[in-house]
Order: C-alpha cells, then structure tokens, then sequence
C-alpha cells in the first residue's frame, strides 16, 4: 500500500463547479498534512496546512478525518486559475521529511 | 516574504559528469532538504539536513549523492557521476525552527538533463 495515496483523476470540471479531492495516509502516527498546489514544471506550493478542525481559506476547505486516516480538499467556485495538479503531503514529524501522493490534475473549462 | 532559491534553473550535463545544485534557503530557517521529481511522476524526497549533519536519506540518496552547507547560507547539493536516470526537477526546501514549524518551503527548483 501506498504511504499517501490520491484520486487518480484527472478532474475536467466547468467554471463555477466545486470540486473534491480525497488523499489517505497508512500510518496512522502521522502528525502534520498538507494540500500543495503545483503548476506545470514548477515548485510545490503551498496551499493549505490541514488541521483537525478543518480549515477553511476563502473558496477552499480543507477536512482531516484521523480515524479514517484520509484529508480532503474542497474548491467552491471554480476559477480558470485553478486548474494544477493538487498534491497532497504527510509529516510523521515536524520537521521530518513530507511524503507525497502522485498528484491530483485539476482542469476548469469555461 | 522571503524565499528559497535556487541555482541554475537549467543544468545540462554528460553522463558521468558531476553536477553541484546550489540552494538558499530562508534565512532563519534550520532544517534542509532536497527532493527530485521526474517528469510525470510524484515529488520524492532524497536528504533532510540539520546542524550541519543528514538527519534522513532515502534509498535514492546513494553514494552518488552528497550535501553540504559550506558557509552560512548555500546548502549544496552533488551528484558526483551522474546517470540518465537522474533527470529531474531536484526541488530544496527549508523548514523554520519555530511558528509553523510544521511547513516546508520550496525553491523554485533546477532541471537537470543529463545526456
């Protein structure tokens, strides 16, 4: 099993849609999470840190469900601007190294 | 708001050359790391880095590999015979001591071909 595993994809969703992206994790002693957004050949960057709690940062939410062991990531509204690929990353420690999925690709069409 | 950056943007190498990428990461930052990413494939991690020693390797950071942070603000990265297979974006990133000492931060990364 994969240590971080993501939804295939890819996502083709219209403007204005809201679009979900599920990622679970296999160790369950994992401490910290985390929804990168990266654009073609370019860096990982950060979107959201995901906390128990959940968060939310304008037209994204993010959910940590640690008894299921997976985060999700929500995006209301969907913009031209969103379309990346999404990849989610896990810490077992903080300042231990991120683990991350394969990658989400998302598309908005107009 | 400061940045990890990084040198060159683009390497291109012979096979068997050695190949040296430069970082600089945040300032008061203390803990160091690379990752590569090959084309079409998911970011991997290679070495974390703190108080001047490797905390954690990979199984991809083989002797081929070396890091060091020679002065106060280059952490360096070497491949002393480099492969075709080591093609890649090769990603640093920093890690702050305290505040969200959780979140990594990425440089901009070096694409290396290597012929």
């Amino acid at each position: 099993r994969k240590e971080v595993e993501q939804d295939p994809g890819p996502f083709n969703v219209p403007e204005g849609a809201t679009v979900a992206f599920n990622c679970t994790y296999s160790n369950s002693a994992s401490q910290s999470f985390f929804w990168y957004r990266q654009d073609c050949r370019k860096e990982p960057k950060l979107l959201m840190s995901v906390y128990s709690s959940g968060n939310e940062d304008g037209r994204f939410t993010a959910q940590l469900n640690r008894a299921s062991q997976y985060i999700s990531l929500l995006i209301r509204d969907s913009k031209l601007s969103d379309s990346a690929t999404y990849l989610c990353a896990v810490k077992n420690t903080n300042a231990g190294k991120s683990t991350f999925g394969d990658g989400t690709t998302l598309t908005v069409k107009p | 708001e400061p940045e990890v950056t990084q040198t060159p943007s683009h390497q291109v190498t012979q096979m068997g050359q050695e190949v040296i990428l430069r970082c600089v990461p945040i300032s008061n930052h203390l803990y160091f790391y690379w990752y590569r990413q090959i084309l079409g494939q998911k970011v991997e991690f290679l070495v974390s880095f703190y108080n001047n020693e490797i905390s954690e390797k990979s199984e991809i950071f083989d002797d081929q590999f070396s890091v060091e942070r020679p002065d106060g603000s280059n952490f360096t990265l070497k491949i002393r015979s480099t492969k075709l297979e080591d093609s890649a974006m090769y990603f640093c990133a920093s890690n702050p001591l305290a505040g969200r000492a959780d979140t990594q931060y990425f440089g901009p990364g070096t694409r290396l071909t290597v012929l």
